[in-house]
């Protein structure tokens, strides 16, 4: 049973370009959410995608977009890339409606915005 | 609006100790709260969940409690390795979301 799978593991972009991250879930779970990690801190929530809509988002702008596709992988985009959109990127999933779910999270993306 | 502490922030020890990792939080209307660890570069691997209704959770040399009222929790773990060194985060569970605290950097050295 495959855990929660990112690509790619490493991406390098420079200021101004987007960039689309991939996301496919645990076996049986429907609901995927991201994370920003900043080098040093905790991760950051950006938003959750359940049957294929954007249920809840973070304090985040909108150059951070995704889509939630009818196998439940994600993607996260961010357009317009800033030196400060250099973080881990964290997907993480979850079955939705059974409270207090335990996420399971994927080995990321390590974004380097150059 | 939800803030997650952990102290300390960086801890080293010989190995053989047993440690006490540190969580708080402002708000005591959580679903649960759940540990993880994270070791340099990769993702996040769960440890221990305690739904609010628990006061703790066990696996292994690992013990987990957590008192609401107080806006507490701590991971305890026992009989410390050198495998147990990476940087250990707490997560309260607010709604959809995690939470997150900025993590204990543990080094155990043999």
């Amino acid at each position: 049973d495959a855990g929660v799978t990112q690509s790619p593991t490493h991406l390098i972009k420079t200021r101004g370009q987007q960039v689309t991250l991939r996301c496919s879930p645990k076996s049986g779970h429907d609901t995927v959410s991201w994370y920003q990690q900043a080098l040093g801190q905790g991760p950051q929530f950006i938003f959750q995608y359940y049957e294929e809509e954007e249920r809840q988002r973070g304090n985040f702008p909108d150059r951070f977009s995704g889509h939630q596709f009818p196998n439940y992988s994600s993607e996260l985009n961010v357009n317009a890339l800033l030196l400060g959109d250099s973080a881990l990127y964290l997907c993480a999933s979850s079955s939705l409606g059974q409270g207090g779910e335990k996420l399971f999270f994927g080995s990321g993306t390590q974004l380097s915005v150059l | 609006k939800q803030e997650v502490t952990q102290i300390p922030a960086a801890l080293s020890v010989p190995e053989g100790e047993n440690l006490v990792l540190n969580c708080s939080f402002t708000d005591s209307a959580i679903y649960n709260l759940q540990w993880f660890r994270q070791d340099p570069g990769k993702g996040l691997t769960s440890l221990l969940l305690i739904q609010s209704s628990q006061r703790e959770q066990t696996s292994g040399r690992l013990n987990a409690s957590l008192d609401k009222s107080s806006g507490r929790s701590t991971l305890y773990i026992a009989a410390s390795q050198p495998g147990d060194s990476a940087t250990y985060l707490c997560a309260v569970h607010d709604t959809d979301k995690l939470i997150f605290g900025t993590g204990t950097r543990l080094q155990v050295f043999p």
